[in-house]
């Protein structure tokens, strides 16, 4: 099946800085990637849809300003934490639908804020 | 998004059937059944998807009443490896996934 990356696998900041992390579809195009946050021991939560080409919707009670989306090309969408504090400290996955739409989820970025 | 709703825990004896239900009594005609599955720390695995037939891949069958109401998983011989969170969604082609909060699976011995 296709294959969905994403990078840092983890990441430890300071607070008060900024993280990027990436998601990339390795062998297929997707104009369309999501973003999720998962706390621990619960469901993911969708943040946002990302769209190649254009501006990112965030679902209700994201800040957009805070969770910066960039779909740079249609294979890449970056999700970059600004000021990052102890409370964003989650699991942050990414998927995207190939042309056939299954959605396929990236591996996951482990974030901790100290 | 159709919500979904899943018991939270199911135990299954390793080597037999594990069957895991689904109700979506809401779902929308152009909505699809996926079914994923999470091992922790580790992001969703596709396990199987359908529209109205029943499906059989490599890792399960799904099952999907002719109401499409409902849907069962099922894993036929249910490994140890097969511990994990299971994700029933459904949502329209390319569309964004509103995830339950699934249920956990426990393969024993």
């Amino acid at each position: 099946g296709a294959v969905v990356s994403q990078h840092p696998s983890r990441v430890i900041c300071k607070s008060g800085t900024s993280v990027k992390i990436e998601c990339r579809s390795l062998d297929f195009q997707a104009t369309t990637m999501f973003w999720y946050r998962q706390f621990p021991k619960q469901s993911l939560m969708l943040m946002a849809t990302s769209n190649e080409g254009s501006k990112a919707t965030y679902e209700q009670g994201v800040e957009k300003d805070k969770f910066l989306i960039n779909h740079a090309s249609l294979t890449l969408s970056t999700l970059t934490v600004t000021s990052a504090h102890p409370e964003d400290s989650s699991f942050y996955i990414c998927s995207a639908p190939d042309r056939d739409y299954e959605q396929y989820f990236g591996p996951g970025t482990r974030l901790t804020v100290t | 998004d159709a919500k979904t709703t899943q018991p939270t825990s199911m135990d299954c004896a390793e080597g037999r059937a594990a069957n895991l239900p689904c109700n979506h009594s809401t779902i929308s005609g152009n909505e699809y059944v996926y079914w994923y599955r999470q091992i922790h720390s580790q992001g969703p695995q596709y396990i199987i998807h359908g529209l109205k037939n029943n499906e059989t891949n490599e890792m399960a069958s799904l099952i999907i009443t002719e109401d499409r109401k409902s849907s069962t998983l099922i894993l036929p011989h249910a490994t140890l490896r097969d511990t994990a969170v299971y994700y029933c969604i459904v949502y329209t082609n390319a569309g964004k996934s509103t995830f339950g909060d699934g249920t956990t699976l426990t393969v024993k011995p």
